[in-house]
């Protein structure tokens, strides 16, 4: 069965120091990933996805993740914290087109002033 | 507002009541997902639809629930005879057929007292 690894419960940052939230996943072959975040009484926001090609991509509010397939991580990565980051985040699985998300338990992250 | 909508909000019930919830997808969305979060965890996959068939279920997912999406458009996911374990938040997300990203609604919190 796939799983997902968010070894990182909380993090804190400083306001324009640099981000990373790590992810591992257990499946047999490269999955389809994607990193989600979810802010107090809002729902989940896909940040960005990786199906195949380049490993590293680009997502929305300057957020990245690089696919390490040796390594079976997805971090997600961001040069720059502003404090509308303070929120949780969560890397999820899907083994098919279509198919249902498998998510790791979430990253909760606190961004200091 | 076009994105995926559910209600109610928030709903409390007394131990042993029923409740039922509703979630409207993204017209276009052939895909309907209903997870369950609770707190501190991240989401967890309970059952799918496409269009009106509904296509996996997961072990999660006891007798005293049963989902619908009778028309292909809005589901409803009943919980009958709730338990106090049934507090949590319930998501939908709709998708596309073809694609996997996956949008999902501001949730339905349920707290059974």
């Amino acid at each position: 069965a796939q799983s997902v690894t968010q070894p990182d419960i909380h993090i804190t940052v400083s306001e324009g120091a640099s981000l990373e939230l790590r992810c591992n996943y257990s499946y047999g072959a490269t999955p389809y990933l994607f990193w989600y975040v979810q802010s107090p009484g809002q729902g989940l926001q896909l940040l960005l996805k990786y199906f195949s090609g380049d490993t590293l991509v680009q997502g929305i509010k300057g957020f990245e993740a690089e696919f390490k397939r040796s390594q079976s991580s997805f971090n997600l990565r961001k040069p720059s914290v502003h404090w509308s980051d303070a929120a949780e985040y969560f890397c999820a699985v899907v083994k098919a087109a279509g198919n249902k998300l498998t998510f790791g338990g979430g990253t909760r992250v606190l961004v200091k002033p | 507002d076009t994105g995926v909508s559910q209600n109610p909000r928030h709903k409390i019930t007394k131990r042993g009541q029923n409740v039922t919830f509703r979630c409207d997808p993204i017209s276009e969305h052939n895909r309907l997902y209903w997870y369950r979060q609770t707190l501190g965890q991240g989401p967890e996959f309970l059952t799918y639809f496409q269009n009106e068939a509904q296509l996996e279920k997961s072990r999660l997912l006891s007798d005293r629930f049963s989902a619908e999406r009778p028309k292909g458009s809005f589901s409803t996911l009943e919980i009958q005879r709730t338990e106090q374990g049934d507090s949590a938040m319930y998501l939908c997300a709709s998708s596309l057929a073809a694609l996997n990203e996956q949008f999902f609604g501001p949730g339905t919190r349920l707290t059974v007292l």
